[in-house]
C-alpha cells in the first residue's frame, strides 16, 4: 500500500527566511513524488514532481525539492519565504510500478503561514 | 487556468434532493478522478476512470454515483446525501501511459453544503 506522511500540521516563518516544508512517502517500489498547493476555495496547483534523475527537483515560485531515497523523504523548501508562500501544501507519491492510471495519494496537508 | 473546469462551484442542496457535479477537461487527457476534501481530513479519492471505464471506486457510499461519458467529462450524481457529506469536491485529470507527465492537474472544486 501507498502512502505519505506531512508530520507537520502547521509550519510558521518570517518572510525571507528560508522554509521547509516536510513530507515521508511508503511505497512498495520506486516512487513517483509530487507537491500541491491550494489557496482557500481552489482546486490544488501542481508545483514539482520527481520522476527520475536529479534528486534536487526545481518549480514553480521559487519551490524545490530534495528527493532522499534512503530517507523515503521528499522535503519542500524555499531559500526566502514571502507572505504570498501562505498556503495549505500537499505532498503525493504513486508507485511507480502501478498500473497505469492509479491515482495520486495524498498527504493530509501543511498549512505554511509566512509573516511579514 | 488549470484546463479542468468543474461546474458550479457551490452549490446548496437539501437531503432528499437530486443533484450533478459537472467536469470537463481540456487538456487531452485520458484519465479522471474525484476526489473529496472535508475540513480537517487528508485528500479522498472516490473515483477513477481510465479510458472512460470505471477502475476504482473507494468504498464510496451509493448515493455517490460517477458518470463518464467520454474521456473529456466526469459527472457526479448525488442523491439522498446526509449533512456529513458537505465537503469540497474535487476533479483531476491525468494522462495515463506517460510517465514523464504522470501529474494530475485539478478543477477548482464544488463546495457542496448539504443542509
Amino acid at each position: 500500500a501507498q502512502s505519505v506522511a506531512q508530520p507537520e500540521d502547521q509550519v510558521n516563518v518570517a518572510e525571507g527566511n528560508p522554509l521547509t516544508v516536510k513530507c515521508t512517502y511508503s511505497v512498495s517500489g520506486n516512487p513517483y513524488l509530487f507537491w500541491y498547493v491550494q489557496y482557500p476555495n481552489r482546486g490544488l496547483q501542481f508545483l514539482l514532481k520527481y520522476i527520475t534523475g536529479d534528486n534536487l527537483v526545481k518549480g514553480s515560485y521559487g519551490f524545490e525539492a530534495e528527493f532522499n531515497k534512503s530517507q523515503t523523504s521528499f522535503h519542500l523548501k524555499k531559500p526566502s519565504a514571502l507572505v504570498s508562500d501562505s498556503a495549505l501544501y500537499f505532498c503525493a507519491v504513486r508507485d511507480r510500478g502501478s498500473q497505469a492510471g492509479t491515482a495520486l495519494i495524498f498527504g493530509k496537508g501543511t498549512t505554511l503561514s509566512v509573516s511579514s | 487556468e488549470t484546463g479542468v473546469t468543474q461546474t458550479p462551484r457551490h452549490l446548496v442542496m437539501g437531503m432528499t434532493n437530486k443533484k450533478s457535479l459537472k467536469c470537463e477537461q481540456h487538456l487531452g487527457h485520458n484519465a479522471m478522478y474525484w476526489y473529496k476534501q472535508s475540513a480537517k481530513k487528508p485528500l479522498e479519492l472516490m473515483f477513477v476512470y481510465n479510458f472512460k471505464e470505471q477502475t476504482e471506486n473507494n468504498s464510496v457510499p451509493s448515493r455517490f454515483s460517477p458518470e463518464c461519458p467520454n474521456s473529456s467529462h466526469l459527472f457526479l450524481h448525488l442523491h439522498t446525501l446526509q449533512p456529513e457529506d458537505s465537503a469540497l469536491y474535487l476533479c483531476a485529470s491525468s494522462q495515463v501511459g506517460n510517465s514523464m507527465n504522470t501529474e494530475a492537474f485539478f478543477g477548482q472544486g464544488t463546495r457542496l453544503t448539504v443542509v
